[in-house]
């Protein structure tokens, strides 16, 4: 089993549409997640840092459940901009630093 | 302020040449990372570093050697290259682990061909 685990989709969504992503995770001692954004044949980017309580950043919003271990991505109002690999990504605490991405899940928006 | 920067872009090597790939970064960040990337998988961690003369193994780090002499610089080193080393290379930096410190600044990437 993936250690980081992610629809690998794609998703096609119209513009406008609310479009949201899972992703989950084994190991139970994780201490950060973050959702990163990666255009085609680009570096990723940090879309935003996913907290405890759930964090909310214009029309993106991110939730945690840890004792699901999973995180989700809600993007509303669909703009063509946001077609792009969407990764997931978690960070541990055992031996010492340890950062797991996952495969990404691709959007394409739609006109 | 050109952030991480990564050279060369492109390269083609036959199997069994070596090459080093440079990675520079301008923000005064502690962390260097080197990442390989491939279709249907996440990025995975080659080597690290925390700070100016150590380096760490990540999670593939088998036909990779890196140095880190000057804290802005990450060298990443094929001695003896392979098909499956073709892949897209990343290199990213961050101010530390944890918190907000812990974002992850990537540079362009290096595509490499190994025939």
């Amino acid at each position: 089993r993936k250690e980081v685990e992610q629809d690998p989709g794609p998703f096609n969504v119209p513009e406008g549409a609310t479009v949201a992503f899972n992703c989950t995770y084994s190991n139970s001692a994780s201490q950060s997640f973050f959702w990163y954004r990666q255009d085609c044949r680009k570096e990723p980017k940090l879309l935003m840092s996913v907290y405890s309580s759930g964090n909310e950043d214009g029309r993106f919003t991110a939730q945690l459940n840890r004792a699901s271990q999973y995180i989700s991505l809600l993007i509303r109002d669909s703009k063509l901009s946001d077609s792009a690999t969407y990764l997931c990504v978690v960070r541990g605490n055992t031996g010492g630093f340890k950062t797991i991405f996952g495969a990404g899940t691709r959007l394409f928006v739609k006109a | 302020n050109a952030g991480v920067t990564q050279t060369p872009k492109f390269r083609v090597l036959k199997t069994g040449q070596s090459m080093t790939l440079l990675c520079a970064q301008d923000m005064n960040h502690e962390y260097m990372y080197w990442y390989r990337q491939d279709p249907g998988m996440g990025l995975r961690l080659i080597h690290y570093s925390v700070g100016e003369g150590t380096t760490a193994k990540g999670e593939v780090p088998d036909g990779y050697n890196v140095s880190r002499l000057k804290k802005q610089n990450f060298l990443l080193g094929l001695e003896s290259a392979a098909p499956s080393q073709t892949s897209v290379y990343f290199c990213a930096s961050s101010q530390g682990p944890q918190g907000a410190k812990e974002t992850q600044y990537f540079g362009p990437g290096t595509r490499l061909l190994v025939l």
